[in-house]
């Protein structure tokens, strides 16, 4: 099946920039989206159609995708930010999964 | 304002089956699609399907063929997900999620605050 691979973790420091990268074979062909889940909450999508940025998103989160890989920036990270992020895409089959999540620290 | 209320959690036996409502208010239900997520307890999501809210036509993801079943009452904006056969892996929480189109897509806007469904003896 589908596989979408996102690193275990990333950790930077108040004010700095964490990028999360998610790996899929059918990126070049199909968006991604990314979701931020916040300890038992809901997931919230943050950007969708690879670098759009919701209402309501603050401008710090954007995303950027080329040939098989898609990054989620958040510049300036705050510690409120301090979550799970998921990215979410479709196979050619149109089943769409999500990623295997980052786990994001800003301390 | 547009809103996903879900039924609350359950408690059932392997074998048993279960029905988890999710009532949206805020917006025409027959309008945009609607997605169901299940969480397992410290695992990443997991996209079950979509159901066409207008013509009903339900679409299920690879892993969730057989035991699962969407359907819709549109006369009062729900949507339901039935899982029967329970086993104990069938242990999450359960989220529908409304889309901004008809169709699916990767959008999911709204999202119910889920429903913890335990299997267990």
């Amino acid at each position: 099946s589908y596989e979408l691979t996102q690193p275990p973790s990333v950790s930077v420091s108040p004010g700095q920039t964490a990028r999360i990268t998610c790996s899929g074979d059918a990126l070049p062909q199909k968006y991604a989206y990314w979701y931020q889940q916040k300890s038992g909450q809901a997931p919230v999508l943050v950007i969708y159609e690879d670098n759009k940025r919701p209402s309501g998103i603050p401008e710090r989160f954007s995303g950027s995708s080329s040939g098989t890989m898609a990054t989620l920036t958040i510049s300036g990270a705050q510690v409120g930010d301090e979550a799970d992020y998921y990215c979410y895409s479709s196979d050619s089959s149109g089943n769409y999964v999500f990623g295997t999540g980052t786990k994001v620290t800003v301390l | 304002q547009v809103q996903l209320v879900q039924s609350g959690s359950e408690l059932k036996k392997p074998g048993a089956s279960v029905k988890v409502s999710c009532k949206a208010s805020g917006y025409t239900f027959t309008t945009y699609a609607m997605n169901w997520v299940r969480q397992a307890p410290g695992q990443g999501p997991e996209w079950m399907g979509w159901i066409n809210t207008n013509t009903g036509n339900p679409t299920y993801a690879r892993d969730f063929t057989g035991r699962f079943v969407f359907s819709l009452d549109t006369s009062v904006s729900t949507a339901y997900l039935q899982i029967s056969s329970l086993k104990a892996e069938d242990t999450a929480v359960y989220y529908c999620a409304r889309g901004d189109l008809s169709e699916v897509r990767g959008v999911m806007s709204y999202w119910g605050q889920g429903t913890l469904v335990t299997v267990s003896s």
